[in-house]
């Protein structure tokens, strides 16, 4: 079956380095993206991994290595407005269509 | 671009009544979305649209229905509202070309509560 892993929740302080690790076992992997979601907002996209290796994209990268199925979400210099959730998603082609699997998603505390 | 919009932003439903979240996009994406979020859970796909006049089911598709008459507007429909039914409804919109992130953008979604 379809399985996307995530921590529920994690702590961090302002101005430090947090990583949030996905892990996953899916069929007709075509890509894996992070999503940042604000509490009571809507999902927007932070990146994308198709290939293994680092993305970076100014605070934050992402890391994949398809072999073990995993993925990592790096932000750096913290700030307080990165306090929200972070949503790990595989997409997947199923029924001849490529449809997005979700991770529960990993709420971010950040503390001054 | 006004993106994707949903509306409405907030609704209270009693039990067994009717009601259809619209969902439209100015972006000409093919495929439309519809997720709903229940708290600590991950989104769920109820149905999903790879362009006008096609539509499939998602994970959840019961309870729920859709239809696709242009390219802009992915309406989803509540038939009899039950409170198993109370969420929090996303529509989204993506590309599906054959290279490049083709990434969802997502509407405001609707917060439904079914009493």
């Amino acid at each position: 079956g379809q399985n996307i892993d995530q921590p529920t929740e994690m702590t961090a302080t302002e101005g430090a380095i947090v990583q949030i690790n996905c892990t996953y076992q899916t069929s007709g992997f075509n890509g894996l993206f992070w999503y940042q979601q604000h509490a009571g907002e809507a999902p927007t996209f932070l990146s994308y991994n198709v290939l293994d290796g680092l993305e970076e994209k100014g605070r934050f990268s992402s890391f994949l290595s398809r072999s073990k199925g995993y993925s990592y979400l790096l932000l750096k210099e913290l700030q307080m407005k990165d306090s929200a959730s972070y949503l790990c998603a595989v997409r997947s082609l199923m029924d001849s269509n490529y449809q997005l699997i979700w991770g529960a998603g990993t709420k971010l505390i950040i503390k001054p | 671009n006004a993106g994707v919009t949903q509306t409405p932003k907030f609704r209270i439903l009693k039990i067994g009544q009717s009601m259809t979240l619209q969902c439209a996009q100015d972006m000409n994406h093919n495929y439309m979305y519809w997720y709903r979020q229940d708290p600590g859970m991950g989104l769920k796909l109820i149905y999903y649209s790879v362009g006008a006049g096609i539509t499939d089911k998602g994970e959840v598709p019961n309870g729920y229905n859709v239809s696709r008459s242009t390219t802009e507007d992915f309406p989803l429909r509540l038939e009899l509202a039950a409170p198993s039914q109370t969420s929090v409804y996303f529509c989204a919109s993506s590309y599906a070309r054959t290279s490049g992130t083709n990434e969802q953008f997502f509407g405001p979604g609707t917060r439904l509560t079914v009493l």
